[in-house]
């Protein structure tokens, strides 16, 4: 079944640590999205990518960074600049804006960060 | 800038009652995005619809309807007896169209009890 694969769906940091959350998709999708959901706040959008190799900010990047290598991979790495990290991070993907369908994003089951 | 406003923080019903989430968006744009999501206990976010902004139609899925109004700037969620399946987060977003992303509400938690 087609889907999105979002791991660890738990992970504990420490502080001053890097981690990196995995996200893969095999929809086929040309855009990928990551999200961090805070209780109360709904979801904040961190980065977005349209397309391979290109990637542009949300609007609450500071702290995080991604890549978009391959089309069906787009990971995010939490620094250590990232002052709060503890959150519920969603990754979600959409298929190209001109196909029928375009603009519904479908999420992956999220990885819950913990900051010890 | 967009918005979108969830006023209802928590809904708590009792099995069989009707309720309505509401959702107030606010946009520059002429053509527009909405839509809603529910976000199980499992914390995937599932899709439930999306309306253009050229379609005021009212909509109905099964126990589910959807009632836009563009004059208010609204789109709220009605469920029609309610069941303790029913209970979720519920999420009203709007699209922005230069990023081809979401922008979500502070999301409504509505707890069905049995």
């Amino acid at each position: 079944d087609g889907g999105i694969t979002q791991s660890p769906k738990y992970l504990f940091r420490k502080e001053g640590q890097n981690v990196t959350l995995s996200c893969e998709q095999n929809l086929n999708h040309d855009a990928m999205y990551w999200y961090r959901q805070d209780p109360g706040q709904g979801l904040r959008l961190i980065y977005y990518s349209q397309i391979v190799n290109d990637f542009q900010k949300g609007d609450i990047a500071e702290g995080y960074s991604v890549s978009r290598e391959k089309k069906e991979s787009f990971p995010l790495t939490v620094t250590s600049a990232q002052k709060n990290p503890t959150a519920f991070y969603l990754c979600a993907s959409s298929i190209a804006p001109q196909v029928s369908g375009a603009n519904v994003l479908t999420f992956g089951a999220g990885s819950r960060l913990t900051v010890l | 800038a967009q918005k979108v406003t969830q006023a209802q923080t928590e809904i708590s019903v009792v099995e069989k009652e009707d309720v309505t989430l509401d959702c107030v968006y606010e946009t520059r744009d002429t053509t527009y995005y909405l839509f809603w999501y529910k976000q199980p206990p499992s914390g995937e976010l599932v899709f439930l619809i999306r309306r253009n902004s050229f379609d005021e139609q009212n909509e109905i899925s099964g126990r589910y309807s959807w009632n836009f109004q563009k004059s208010t700037s609204s789109f709220n969620f009605t469920i029609t007896a309610s069941q303790v399946v029913d209970s979720a987060v519920y999420f009203c977003a709007l699209l922005d169209t230069g990023r081809r992303a979401l922008t979500f509400g502070s999301g409504t938690r509505l707890q069905v009890q049995p």
